[in-house]
Formats: C-alpha cells, structure tokens, sequence
C-alpha cells in the first residue's frame, strides 16, 4: 500500500507571503495528524482530523494557520502571512484508529523555510 | 502530563558494535512507549512500541527495548551496528489513561562508523 506523501517536499517563500501544504492519508486511514520540528527541538503536535472534522487543534500555534480536510481524504495546511518563527519541517501522519497506543504512519515532511 | 528525555544528541559507534540510546519518561498514567526512526528524506518509520504487555519488546532490524517502570526507561538497543542502522531516533510516549497525543523527544542521531 501507497504510505503518506506530502507535498511539496521543500518550499522557501518570504515572510509574509502564503504556503499551503499538502498531506495525502494512507487510503482507509480516517485519523491525520499535522505535526512540526522546529530546527534543533521536539516534533510538535498541531491538530488531529477525524475524517473531515477536527477532533484536535490544541496545538495550532496562531490564527495565522488553518487546516483543512475537505471530504475526509487528503488534508492542507495553509500558513498565511508567514513569519521566520515558521521555519521548520512539518509531518503528517495517518492512522486507521485513533488513540495512544495505535501506530502512526508519518510522512516524509515538507520543509518550509521563511526568509 | 507527559515528557520525554532522550539524553544524547548524537551518539557514535563502530560498526559491528552494540548500540544503546537512551530514553525516560514521566507519565500521570500508564503510558505507551514508542522508537520511531528517520532516515534522511523519509518519514518516520516506528521501530517498536510498548503497550502494557511484555516489558522487553522487540522490533525490526534487530532493535529491541525494555520498559524499566522503576527507572522510568525506554532505552533502544542493538547487539551490532551496521551502517544503514545511521539515522535520527526518537523515543515516544503517549498516556494511554490520559490525551492520546504523542510527545517526542528531541532525537538522538545514530552515527556508525566503518
């Protein structure tokens, strides 16, 4: 089976410009997680779809990123302005079930640069 | 609440030696411990995961864990390093009585020598 793809694999835009990223689930997989590493720390989580709805988004870091998930398949993450603290790699992950202790499936990341 | 130290950023070794990266955490419940590997410009791919059953668990490419409750470990090892064995590993936790959300350490990067 197809893993989870994200695209673009790398993006560079100016601060204040928007970048949109792209996660595709595994196919069945009605979980996708939206995470982020900021050079030099931990991955973070940022918000948790269940099909199309957001079951969790405590950890949006602002207003200027939104999430969707249109039709419960493939999922967006859209930054916009971005700002330089947003530099980083952004993973998603899918699962078929929910909860703490079912595997995810991660991405390979989109690393976004803001300069 | 829920953390995880992994102690070592970077760890070198030989190849054909054993392996250890190290790992604790703190969980308010009982918690559900994972090693996740990354190697370059891929995803994560989870090693090997602790869900409450045996305390030695055992994963892929000849990776293995033991979950130290008293200690409050999860260390990664290997008997013999081989070169593809090169990457970054995180340790894991999530609470299985509380938020489902994952922490991850910070990584420890494997370097294996010839």
């Amino acid at each position: 089976e197809a893993g989870v793809t994200q695209f673009p694999s790398h993006s560079v835009i100016e601060k204040g410009q928007t970048v949109t990223l792209r996660c595709d689930p595994i196919s069945g997989h009605d979980n996708l997680y939206w995470y982020r590493r900021v050079m030099g720390k931990e991955i973070k989580f940022l918000l948790h779809f269940v099909k199309e709805s957001k079951q969790d988004e405590s950890g949006m870091p602002n207003n200027r990123f939104l999430a969707e998930r249109t039709g419960g398949t493939y999922s967006t993450l859209k930054v916009q302005p971005a700002e330089l603290e947003d530099s980083g790699v952004y993973f998603c992950a899918s699962s078929r079930t929910s909860g703490s202790s079912y595997e995810q499936y991660f991405g390979p990341g989109t690393r976004l640069t803001v300069t | 609440a829920q953390s995880v130290t992994q102690l070592d950023s970077h760890v070198s070794v030989s190849e054909g030696t054993p392996v250890l990266l190290r790992c604790n955490y703190s969980s308010s419940y009982s918690p559900s411990l994972f090693w996740y590997v990354q190697h370059p410009n891929k995803g994560l791919q989870l090693l090997l995961k602790y869900t409450s059953a045996a305390t030695l668990v055992k994963g892929i490419n000849g990776f293995e864990a033991e979950f130290k409750k008293s200690e409050t470990s999860f260390h990664l090892t290997k008997p013999s390093a081989h070169m593809s064995d090169a990457a970054e590993y995180f340790c894991v936790v999530s609470d299985l009585g509380g938020s489902y959300i994952p922490t991850f350490g910070r990584g420890t990067s494997l370097i294996v020598h010839p």
